[in-house]
């Protein structure tokens, strides 16, 4: 079993419709959440990085983590063409004395105009 | 958040020979990590970098193939040595400030023929 888990997609959704992206995760020592967007060709850019259990929100963005079900999500709003991209989940937790993230596969996204 | 400059871009090698990448962080940071992102799979941690002691690879990553320098706070290296197609990957440097989540350089893509 992998340490996370995630639907590479693809995901296709209309201009407008409300997105969301999930995560599980097997490994309790994770204690911060992030989420990333990849455009084609260009490094992973952080949108969300959340510690605790419950929600955050940043604009049309919300990031979701359920700690008990070692769940997490990230909701878009009102979704744009520009919001095509790949998102990647990643945790992190101390492995071997020092903090070490581990990525999703990521889940590609398609907003439709 | 840091921001990270990251050179070459892209490069196509001649298998045998040696590519080093540079990483340039706007500000100074602590560790820096190297990651190989290969299509259909997640960010895999090849190695992180601390200034002033020898890098930390991950396994299945070994010195001689990937050495690594980082000279100071704001500055690090990877080199793929006696490169292979199966080395063609992008390969991403990351970098985190403080309690910040972890930011990325855009990404070298490299093909080796």
């Amino acid at each position: 079993q992998k340490e996370v888990e995630q639907d590479p997609g693809p995901l296709s959704v209309p201009e407008g419709a409300i997105v969301s992206l999930n995560c599980t995760y097997s490994n309790s020592a994770f204690q911060y959440f992030m989420w990333y967007r990849q455009y084609s060709r260009k490094g992973p850019e952080l949108l969300m990085y959340t510690y605790s259990s419950g929600n955050k929100e940043d604009g049309r963005f919300t990031a979701q983590v359920d700690k008990s079900s070692k769940y997490i999500s990230l909701f878009i709003r009102d979704s744009q063409p520009s919001d095509s991209a790949t998102y990647l989940c990643a945790m992190s937790g101390v492995s071997g004395g020092y903090q070490k993230v581990t990525f999703g596969i990521g889940t590609k996204l398609q907003v439709i105009p | 958040s840091a921001v990270i400059s990251q050179k070459p871009s892209r490069d196509i090698c001649q298998r045998g020979t040696s590519l080093t990448i540079q990483c340039q962080v706007d500000s100074q940071v602590t560790m820096m990590f190297w990651y190989r992102q290969q299509p259909g799979q997640s960010l895999t941690l090849i190695a992180t970098a601390n200034q002033g002691s020898e890098a930390t690879y991950e396994s299945g990553f070994v010195i001689d193939k990937f050495p690594i320098s980082r000279p100071n706070l704001t500055f690090s290296t990877l080199t793929v040595s006696n490169m292979s197609p199966e080395d063609s990957s992008i390969y991403l440097c990351s970098a985190r400030q403080g309690t910040s989540g972890y930011t990325f350089g855009s990404g070298t893509r490299l093909t080796v023929v």
